[in-house]
C-alpha cells in the first residue's frame, strides 16, 4: 500500500523564523511528489518535484526531493503570519493520475 | 491557467435527502476527476477516480451506493450522496488535471452539514 508521511503533524512558530517541514514517501511507483498549501477551502500548488537534488523556489519557499532516501522538505524562511497553514505533500503513482497524500502538517506563525 | 470549480461551497441538507456536488474543469477538458473527502484537521482521503464515459473506481471501504459519481462530460463530475446521515458530514473536494504528470488542480470545496 503506498503511503506518504508527513512530519510534524503540527508546528508552531515566531515570525521572522524558519522551518522545515518534512515529507517521507513509500510508493511501488513513483513519478513526482507535489506541494500543496491548504488554509481554508482547496489546496493551492506550491511545487512539483521529479528530480533529486534539484531545489524548486518560490519567494520564501524553498523544496527539494531526495528519490533515493525518499523524502521531500520544504523550508519556509522569514516566516509571516500569512504562511499560517495546512501544508500537504502528495505523491504521484502515475495511477490513472491519482495522488495520495500525506496527514499534512499544521503549521501556525505567530507575531 | 486552469481552474476547476466546485459547486456548492456549502450545504445543509436533512437527514435521508440525497445531495448532488458538482465539478467542472472550465478551460481544460478531464477525462479523470478525483473526489476527496476531509475531516476536521485531518488530510485528504481519496474517495474515488471519476473516468468519462465509464464507471468511477472507488477506494476501498468507500461505498459505491452511497457516494454515486457520475462523469458524462469531459469538463463535469458530480457526487451525489445518498441518504445522507449526519456522518456523511464533511468538506467534500474535487480535482483534475489537465493531463499526466502534471499539478492536479481543485475546486474550492463543498462543505456538506447533515443535520
Amino acid at each position: 500500500e503506498d503511503k506518504v508521511v508527513q512530519s510534524p503533524l503540527s508546528l508552531v512558530v515566531h515570525e521572522g523564523d524558519t522551518v522545515t517541514l518534512n515529507c517521507s514517501y513509500e510508493v511501488t511507483n513513483f513519478r513526482s511528489l507535489l506541494w500543496y498549501k491548504q488554509e481554508k477551502k482547496a489546496p493551492t500548488f506550491l511545487f512539483m518535484l521529479t528530480s533529486s537534488g534539484i531545489e524548486k523556489k518560490s519567494g520564501r519557499l524553498s523544496s527539494i526531493l531526495d528519490k533515493k532516501e525518499l523524502f521531500s522538505i520544504l523550508n519556509i524562511t522569514a516566516t509571516q503570519t500569512g504562511d499560517s497553514a495546512v501544508y500537504l505533500c502528495a505523491v504521484d503513482t502515475g495511477t490513472a493520475s491519482k495522488l495520495t497524500f500525506g496527514t499534512g502538517t499544521r503549521l501556525q506563525v505567530t507575531l | 491557467g486552469a481552474v476547476v470549480s466546485q459547486h456548492p461551497s456549502r450545504v445543509i441538507c436533512k437527514s435521508g435527502t440525497s445531495v448532488k456536488i458538482e465539478c467542472r474543469s472550465l478551460d481544460f477538458q478531464a477525462t479523470t476527476m478525483f473526489w476527496y473527502r476531509q475531516f476536521p484537521k485531518q488530510s485528504l482521503m481519496l474517495m474515488a477516480t471519476s473516468n468519462e464515459g465509464s464507471k468511477a473506481t472507488y477506494e476501498q471501504g468507500v461505498e459505491k451506493d452511497k457516494f454515486l459519481i457520475n462523469h458524462a462530460s469531459l469538463t463535469l463530475s458530480t457526487l451525489t450522496v445518498t441518504s445522507a446521515h449526519p456522518e456523511d458530514s464533511s468538506f467534500y473536494i474535487c480535482s483534475a488535471r489537465p493531463g499526466t504528470g502534471v499539478k492536479a488542480f481543485f475546486g474550492q470545496g463543498t462543505r456538506l452539514t447533515v443535520v
